[in-house]
């Protein structure tokens, strides 16, 4: 099955500055999603992003699929954003596969 | 758009007893929904495949008669974790996805996740 990696697995930043998580998979996807999960365990639907480039306030994601990787950019960190980041991915009609995460903590 | 409930939040329960969970799309219909399990400290990882009118699929190494899922209308799918141990103490998530016009065909919605302790 197709595997899914992220990086880094752990990020510790100051309040305020820029981070960038990678997320690399094995075979060619229809779809790919980032996901922060909070602290209650939900998880909170960041981008759908199967190529290309997309913003949302001070997060955007890259994917080039054609390279397997994709990439999302938080800028401007701030507290509210920690929690774990997850990048998952599937082929036509099939579940989502997940990576391992990235942990965030931002402290101010 | 696009909202999936679960119910309950969290349990407790005794062991070999058994548990209902239940996943709602609340405003669309699902013919598909996925069951993921999360331990702690770690990613979610895919339990079974729930298909309306059908059987379930499930991943290599999941007991699908400890597991029992049904999907009897497009709205709703169940599991039910029968006889408990602690073993199965984990957060059980649900997702669906919503086949509407101008909605991605391959995006998936995640419900808000049930966590389960079995003493």
């Amino acid at each position: 099955g197709i595997q899914v990696e992220q990086s880094p697995p752990d990020l510790i930043l100051q309040e305020g500055a820029n981070s960038t998580l990678r997320c690399n998979f094995s075979d060619s996807v229809n779809n790919l999603q980032w996901f922060h999960q909070n602290p209650w365990g939900q998880l909170i639907n960041l981008f759908y992003i199967p190529s290309g480039t997309k913003q949302n306030g001070r997060l955007s994601a890259t994917t080039v699929a054609t390279e397997r990787y994709s990439l999302l950019y938080i800028s401007s960190s701030q507290t509210t954003d920690s929690g774990v980041y997850f990048c998952a991915v599937n082929q036509a009609g099939t579940a989502l596969i997940f990576g391992k995460g990235t942990t965030l903590s931002v402290s101010s | 758009g696009a909202v999936v409930s679960q119910h309950p939040s969290w349990v407790i329960c005794k062991s070999g007893t058994s548990v209902k969970i239940e996943c709602r799309s609340l405003d669309f219909q699902a013919t598909t929904m996925f069951w993921y399990r999360q331990f702690p400290k770690q990613s979610l990882m895919l339990m079974a495949t729930s298909n309306e009118g059908s059987k379930a699929t499930y991943e290599q190494g999941v007991e699908k008669d400890k597991f029992l899922i049904n999907h009897a209308s497009l709205t709703l799918s169940t599991l039910t974790v029968t006889s408990a141990h602690p073993e199965d103490s984990s957060f059980y998530i649900c997702s669906a996805r919503d086949r509407r016009p101008g909605v991605a065909y391959n995006e998936q919605f995640f419900g808000p996740g049930t966590r389960l302790t079995v003493l």
